[in-house]
């Protein structure tokens, strides 16, 4: 089954205890992105990579890494989560076209809370 | 500055009527992509439909229909005999396809919670 997958799916931590959250697809995609949706905020982007060794800066990066070293593997670090990164977070994947992806697929979310 | 606007934060419809969700967006490229999504009360988020700029054609896909018009900058999304199982949170989205910025990003609106009652 063509899927985007994201573990954990839930995640209770700690201020400053690092923290990473897997994404993997296996659709051969060459795009990968994380988002946060936050009541009132709506979704936004992170982090974005357009291929293997490629990656940049969505809207609201600060606070978060990734690293994009297999095409299907895209893990989003928190190195030290605050209270404010409090976040239901999904994983997307999509086809690459000319200048971005085609359509994104979205992964299951991950439910994060930081105390 | 792109921008997508749901004015309709919630709408509640009894089960068979038609439901409309609007969709109003801003975007100074020609070429861009318009999406609609839905998000069901378990919360993951399910792809629906994608448009490109170029193409206005509306589409039908069962129950679900779309009108895009450049015209007036919209997007609408029509339910055609609502079903309980279709109440959740949709939204569109625009992805703008020049070069330029985050490439790819999704622009979401706020969302339209829809409530279909038996």
């Amino acid at each position: 089954e063509a899927q985007v997958t994201q573990n954990p799916r839930y995640l209770i931590t700690v201020t400053g205890k690092k923290l990473t959250v897997t994404c993997s697809q296996n659709m051969n995609h060459e795009y990968m992105s994380w988002y946060r949706q936050d009541p009132g905020l709506g979704l936004r982007q992170i982090y974005y990579s357009m291929n293997v060794e490629v990656t940049d800066k969505g809207d609201v990066p600060e606070g978060y890494k990734v690293s994009r070293k297999e095409k299907r593997n895209f893990p989003l670090i928190l190195e030290s989560p605050s209270p404010n990164q409090t976040s239901l977070y999904f994983c997307a994947s999509g086809p690459s076209i000319a200048g971005g992806p085609d359509t994104q697929y979205f992964g299951p979310g991950t439910r994060l809370t930081v105390l | 500055a792109q921008k997508v606007t749901q004015a309709q934060t919630e709408i509640s419809v009894v089960e068979k009527e038609d439901v409309t969700l609007d969709c109003v967006y801003e975007t100074r490229d020609t070429t861009y992509y318009l999406f609609w999504y839905k998000q069901p009360p378990s919360g993951e988020l399910v792809f629906l439909i994608r448009r490109n700029s170029f193409d206005e054609q509306n589409e039908i896909s069962g129950r679900y229909s779309w009108n895009f018009q450049k015209s007036t900058s919209s997007f609408n999304f029509t339910i055609t005999a609502s079903q309980v199982v279709d109440s959740a949170v949709y939204f569109c989205a625009l992805s703008e396809a020049e070069y330029g910025g985050s490439q790819g990003n999704l622009i979401f609106g706020k969302g339209t919670k829809l409530s279909v009652k038996p």
